[in-house]
């Protein structure tokens, strides 16, 4: 159980695209849903936080409008990466709560995407 | 700044040798800490979570010790495999939902 999917797994776009991935949890019910970039050989960096119904709750430093996320239902949360650029080509992982208390539960990760901006 | 920092960044050790992780963190006052597996170009695997009330949790050939006086925890692994073969990543929650992750260790186990 506990199963969180992540598509597309690979993208590659055009500079000034823009790319939509989506964070889905197939078993159960995320209220809360986290987006991660991963750069080679670093650790993960929280983006921002996606709560289902209402807006996202950005990290300092990253920007809203580039990166805009909708949890419109509490299985689905989707990251849209707008206007791309080869800065943006990283590893991106969302991951899930299963259920509403975050401090004693473990988090489930989606296998991540793999973004290429040329 | 709340930090969480892991050496080495990369462990070799012959199969079927045991074998510990180390993770450490600057703020004592955490919620839980857990350790992730991460294969190359995937996702994370949750291994272990440790609630702040909690020394240790054990799950098969893993063992997770945590030291919040000292700021550490380890991540023992009995009879090492090729198939343990990946990054472990230690994460803190530093009193709120969010996580703050450890660098990794890349760990090979060779044949």
């Amino acid at each position: 159980g506990a199963v969180v999917s992540q598509h597309p797994s690979r993208v590659i776009c055009k500079s000034g695209t823009s790319v939509k991935i989506e964070c889905r949890s197939l078993d159960f019910q995320a209220t809360t849903m986290f987006w991660y970039r991963q750069f080679p050989k670093q650790s993960l960096m929280l983006m921002a936080t996606s709560n289902e119904g209402s807006k996202a709750t950005y990290e300092q430093g990253v920007e809203k409008d580039k990166f805009l996320i909708n949890h419109a239902s509490l299985t689905l949360s989707t990251l849209t990466v707008t206007s791309a650029h080869p800065e943006d080509s990283s590893f991106y992982i969302c991951s899930a709560i299963r259920d509403r208390s975050p401090y004693n539960s473990p988090l489930h990760f989606g296998n991540g995407t793999r973004l290429t901006v040329t | 700044k709340q930090e969480v920092t892991q050496i080495p960044a990369a462990l070799s050790v012959p199969e079927g040798e045991n074998l510990v992780l180390n993770c450490s963190f600057t703020d004592s006052a955490i919620y839980n800490l857990q350790w992730f597996r991460q294969d190359p170009g995937k996702g994370l695997t949750s291994l272990l979570l440790i609630q702040s009330s909690q020394r240790e949790q054990t799950s098969g050939r893993l063992n997770a010790s945590l030291d919040k006086s000292s700021g550490r925890s380890t991540l023992y692994i009995a009879a090492s495999q090729p198939g343990d073969s990946a990054t472990y990543l230690c994460a803190v929650s530093f009193g709120n939902e969010k996580l703050t992750f450890g660098t990794g260790t890349r760990l090979t186990i060779i044949p």
